[in-house]
């Protein structure tokens, strides 16, 4: 099993469509979570920290279920420039970055 | 620009050429961090300096690689003798702390012919 495991996609979604996306990872030991942003041929920006008690910036929010391994990233009212792999993020002893999951928004 | 910066963004070389990359992390950043990414996949770790001093390598990272980070300012990723399978994008990225998110380079991507 994948230290961190992802659904690859591609998600393609109308504009102002919600759409989810989960990961689950596998040391119960990780103590830090993240979402990156990773355009085509660009280096991953950080979108947002994941918090336990859940975290919103704007149309996104991140939330993370310990108990059963996972965290999740829901992105509201989806714009066109939303399009873009999304890679989920866990911190044990180091970083450990998901495949990613690509999205992108159709008009 | 304050962010992290990498030379050369591209190279290509032959198999079995030396290559150097260069990274320049955030001024205020003393951890440093190398990764490699192929297509279609996330980062995959490759070692780690705090200041100076490399305190991780990864099972990745065979005798062929080696980094430095001389002054615990920037830092090198040499790769000797280069294969084709060493093609793929390296990227750098720096953070304050362990448990930060890392700030990523633009990455070079290597070509080996």
């Amino acid at each position: 099993r994948k230290e961190v495991e992802q659904d690859p996609g591609p998600f393609n979604v109308p504009e102002g469509a919600t759409v989810a996306f989960n990961c689950t990872y596998s040391n119960s030991a990780s103590q830090s979570f993240f979402w990156y942003r990773q355009d085509c041929r660009k280096e991953p920006k950080l979108l947002m920290s994941v918090y336990s008690s859940g975290n919103e910036d704007g149309r996104f929010t991140a939330q993370l279920n310990r108990a059963s391994q996972y965290i999740s990233l829901l992105i509201r009212d989806s714009k066109l420039s939303d399009s873009a792999t999304y890679l989920c993020v866990v911190n044990a002893f180091d970083m450990r970055f998901g495949a990613g999951t690509r999205l992108t928004v159709k008009p | 620009d304050t962010g992290v910066s990498q030379d050369p963004r591209h190279k290509i070389t032959k198999r079995g050429q030396n290559v150097t990359f260069r990274c320049d992390p955030i001024s205020e950043h003393n951890r440093l961090y190398w990764y490699r990414q192929t297509l279609g996949q996330g980062p995959e770790f490759l070692t780690y300096f705090q200041n100076e001093a490399q305190l991780e390598k990864s099972r990745l990272l065979s005798d062929r690689f080696s980094a430095e980070r001389p002054k615990g300012s920037f830092s090198t990723l040499e790769i000797q003798r280069t294969e084709q399978g060493d093609s793929a994008m390296y990227l750098c990225a720096s953070s304050l702390d362990r448990g930060g998110g890392r700030f990523f380079g633009p990455g070079t991507r290597l070509t080996v012919l």
